[in-house]
């Protein structure tokens, strides 16, 4: 079993609508979540990070985290074709950062 | 955040030559850890690289295939060596952004070493 599940998509949507993007995992010593943005052809951009469950929102974008499910989602607001790219969610405790494979999302213009 | 420039950005190489990967940050860092990124598959650590240290391998990686320099606390290159086509991935560089500098916390990333081995 992976560490950090996460569905590949790829994920289509109009431009307005809201995306969500998941990832489940399986170590509950997990301490900090992230959620990472990466175009095509370049190194993955630092989006969210909280340590905490609950929500965490800047922007368009909030980050929730449900440590008594393992579960950690992302939801973007009014979505623009700029958000097209792949999102990975990352996950680390214990000196360790485990990724999730990425989703890869298309807004629709 | 820190700055990171890695170059080459892409490369072609022939099968059985080697590349090496530059990483300079625009800050002093303690540690600098070198990834892969194969197509579909989450990002995997290579290495981490401390300055003055020999850097620590991951599970399924060793310094005769990666060989890893830390000459300071602003710079770092992996060398992919005897290159095979299964050796085809980004390869990035990535500093930690935490206040300890642990590699649990925030990371950064270059923007990757496109590789390609004929």
């Amino acid at each position: 079993q992976k560490e950090v599940e996460q569905d590949p998509g790829p994920l289509s949507v109009p431009e307005g609508a809201i995306v969500s993007l998941n990832c489940t995992y399986s170590n509950s010593a997990f301490q900090y979540f992230m959620w990472y943005r990466q175009y095509s052809r370049k190194g993955p951009e630092l989006l969210m990070y909280t340590y905490s469950s609950g929500n965490k929102e800047d922007g368009r974008f909030t980050a929730q985290v449900d440590k008594s499910s393992k579960y950690i989602s992302l939801f973007i607001r009014d979505s623009q074709p700029s958000d097209s790219a792949t999102y990975l969610c990352a996950i680390g405790g214990d000196y360790k950062l485990s990724f999730g494979a990425g989703t890869t999302v298309t807004v629709r213009a | 955040s820190a700055v990171i420039s890695q170059k080459p950005s892409r490369d072609i190489c022939q099968r059985g030559t080697s590349l090496t990967i530059q990483c300079q940050v625009d800050s002093q860092v303690t540690m600098m850890f070198w990834y892969r990124q194969q197509p579909g598959q989450s990002l995997t650590l290579i290495a981490t690289a401390n300055q003055g240290s020999e850097a620590t391998y991951e599970s399924g990686f060793v310094i005769d295939k990666f060989p890893i320099s830390r000459p300071n606390l602003t710079f770092s290159t992996l060398t992919v060596s005897n290159m095979s086509p299964e050796d085809s991935s980004i390869y990035l560089c990535s500093v930690a952004g935490g206040s300890s500098g642990a590699t649990n916390e925030k990371l950064f990333f270059g923007s990757g070493t496109q590789l390609s081995v004929l």
